[in-house]
């Protein structure tokens, strides 16, 4: 069973369109995330939300939306898509807070805008 | 502004031979080392963490040393394998609160037979 599990692997879309990634995580914890992973590798948060509510949200557009419907899932919805969106998206879970917090990522949504 | 600096950015290194990874961070406040292991096409997964009242720790192969006084720690692969062809990532965080994770740029490390 994955524990974190997001979908589509990959998006190809054009420009100005809008898209949604989705996320779900059977582990039960009540934090969940989403990274953008840029084409140099780096890893920079962009979201959290604690039992869906909203607890990080980093110098993102307005264009990106994430919604959780309830804390086992977290989709992030992408308003008129710009080419410096392109990257891979991974959705993350962990349970608490403090040293022992472990991150579990998704495999990614690589997501290509052309 | 990158709070957490990684080098080498790529290292290729002889099967059995030591693999090592260095990072410096500015925020005194992060209280909370992790490193994670990225394969192709899958996400980043933890794979040793260090918090800074020891100066190291040592998991199999794989070992952080932690130096306060400098801000610097580092990830070492002793006896590096093909299968450890990854890239790692080093990180901070502060463990009070919830929980953001500050990521260095990735190493890619190539380990050749």
């Amino acid at each position: 069973d994955t524990a974190v599990s997001q979908t589509p692997k990959y998006l190809v879309t054009q420009m100005g369109n809008d898209k949604s990634i989705k996320c779900e995580q059977n582990l039960g914890h009540d934090t969940m995330y989403w990274y953008k992973q840029d084409s140099k590798k780096f890893l920079k948060i962009m979201f959290s939300y604690n039992n869906k509510e909203l607890i990080i949200n980093e110098t993102v557009p307005n264009r990106f939306s994430p919604k959780s419907p309830d804390k086992a899932h977290l989709n992030l919805h992408i308003n008129s898509l710009e080419l410096g969106d392109s990257a891979v998206y991974f959705c993350a879970s962990s349970q608490g807070q403090g040293f022992n917090e472990k991150l579990f990522f998704g495999s990614g949504t690589q997501l290509s805008v052309l | 502004q990158q709070q957490v600096k990684q080098s080498p950015q790529s290292l290729i290194v002889q099967k059995g031979g030591i693999s090592i990874i260095n990072c410096a961070y500015e925020n005194t406040a992060f209280d909370y080392f992790p490193w994670y292991q990225q394969f192709p096409g899958k996400g980043p997964a933890l794979l040793i963490a260090i918090r800074p009242d020891v100066s190291e720790k040592k998991e199999g192969r794989f070992t952080i040393s932690f130096n306060k006084s400098a801000k610097q720690f580092s990830l070492h692969i002793m006896d590096s394998q093909p299968g450890d062809s990854a890239t790692y990532f080093c990180a901070a965080s502060t463990s009070g609160g919830y929980q953001k994770v500050t990521f260095g740029i990735g190493t890619k490390l190539q380990v050749i037979p």
